[in-house]
């Protein structure tokens, strides 16, 4: 079975230059999560999504980030404009929602570099 | 004050060595707690989960102290592989899962 898919793996753009990063859950999981990891201050959660639904975005950083599910195939994470410490590696997971497993399936990262 | 906290390290231990990892949280509404070994430049992974009556895999155990709100991971006889970071997770409240800044284990030759 196919894992979670994301894309771009790695993207390097200029300071105020807009963002794209996708995301492909594993069919069938109800929730998926956006994360950021950086060394600084290590893997922070944006949002998450229940059956497509925006339930908590409380850890998107400012306006300039913005994230939306329009169906239970696809989700996108933009930043515009995108800025110097936006870099970081962004992680998609998906879980079934099911029992509360705790167990999210990871995909391998998105590594964006603003410069 | 960070809801989940972990010691960065590094840990340098030997092959073969027994090291202990804990991990403090602030949010006492907690429900589950878990591990999570990720490699460099790859993806976090499921280790274990942790229970409160303490859980084993091999090499590896897990243990939740809920009166002090910490929980450990403790491997036994290191081994080369075992090298990565791991991070100690906490399922708050609605659905989040939030995570520890990871502790670093180097196991050397």
């Amino acid at each position: 079975d196919a894992g979670v898919i994301q894309s771009p793996r790695h993207e390097v753009t200029e300071m105020g230059q807009e963002v794209t990063l996708r995301c492909k859950p594993i069919s069938g999981h109800d929730y998926l999560f956006w994360y950021r990891q950086t060394m600084m201050r290590g893997l922070e959660l944006l949002i998450y999504f229940n059956n497509n639904v925006p339930i908590d975005d409380s850890g998107m950083p400012e306006d300039r980030f913005s994230a939306k599910m329009p169906n239970a195939s696809f989700s996108t994470l933009k930043i515009q404009p995108s800025e110097p410490r936006d870099s970081a590696v962004y992680f998609c997971a998906s879980r079934p929602g099911t029992l509360n497993t705790g167990e999210l399936f990871f995909g391998e990262g998105s590594r964006l570099t603003v410069l | 004050r960070k809801e989940v906290e972990q010691d960065p390290g590094p840990f340098n231990v030997p092959e073969g060595a027994t090291v202990a990892f804990n991990c403090t949280y602030s949010n006492s509404a907690s429900q589950s707690f878990f591990w999570y070994r990720q490699d460099c430049r790859k993806e976090p992974k499921l280790l274990m989960s942790v229970y409160s009556s303490g859980n084993e895999d091999g090499r590896f155990t897990a243990q939740l102290n809920r009166a002090s709100q910490y929980i450990s991971l403790l491997i036994r006889d290191s081994k080369l592989s075992d090298s990565a970071t791991y991070l100690c997770s906490a399922h708050g409240y609605g659905n989040k899962l939030v995570f520890g800044a990871g502790t670093i284990l180097r196991v050397k030759s």
